[in-house]
């Protein structure tokens, strides 16, 4: 089994919806994290937290919001979905902090949700 | 403006040969370097690391060196395989919480 799954894999839905992205992991890491790529624009971070209590906006956090249900649960949510939102989004998870060599700095990554807004 | 930079978008390598990677990046403050590797349909791989106290670490055909004074780093591959065709990314750890991406490299080794 993955370290950290992503469900759905694949999705395709219209404009208006809303979707959540689902995120686990058997870690045991604190950190996790939602990113999303676009061709030509790199990896870019939606939002992340440090643990359940902390949540944390990113680079790109608008139309977006999250949930941390639990160490182990990290969601993404659009509420309302437009096509500009149709990307590959991946979650990651990591290590606390402990030094520039513990680690800690390491992102374990999901598979990806590839998500279409039609 | 983008803080990484990897201004070249793709690298075509024969087998056996060497495949160099380059990056660079603004901010003279950024101190943690690190390399993923990714492949189609997979999430990114930690590939290897380097701190600024270093200029050089080095695992197995996978070596990476780090420039301060011209804030560039690169990723040597010796000899490239096949299976190290993948896109690789550069990324600056920001003040021990985020990491800033560079956009990728896309590597294909040829036989």
């Amino acid at each position: 089994d993955a370290d950290v799954t992503q469900t759905p894999r694949n999705r395709i839905t219209k404009t208006g919806k809303r979707i959540m992205l689902e995120c686990s992991q058997t870690k045991g890491h604190d950190r996790m994290y939602w990113y999303r790529q676009d061709p030509g624009l790199g990896l870019r971070l939606i939002y992340y937290s440090f643990d359940v209590k902390d949540i944390n906006k990113g680079e790109i956090s608008d139309g977006y919001s999250v949930s941390r249900q639990a160490q182990a649960k990290f969601s993404l949510s659009l509420e309302s979905a437009i096509p500009n939102q149709t990307a590959l989004y991946f979650c990651a998870t990591s290590l606390s902090w402990g030094g520039a060599n513990s680690g800690a700095n390491v992102l374990t990554f999901g598979a990806g949700s590839r998500l279409t807004v039609l | 403006d983008q803080q990484v930079k990897q201004n070249s978008p793709s690298l075509s390598v024969q087998e056996g040969r060497i495949s160099i990677l380059n990056c660079d990046y603004t901010n003279s403050m950024f101190d943690y370097f690190l390399w993923y590797k990714k492949y189609p349909a997979e999430g990114p791989t930690f590939l290897i690391s380097i701190s600024s106290i270093k200029d050089k670490n080095e695992d197995g055909r996978f070596t990476v060196f780090l420039n301060k004074s011209a804030k560039h780093l690169s990723l040597h591959i010796v000899p490239s395989q096949p299976g190290d065709s993948a896109v690789y990314f550069c990324a600056v750890l920001v003040g021990h919480r985020k990491l800033i991406w560079g956009l990728g490299t896309s590597l294909a080794v040829n036989p």
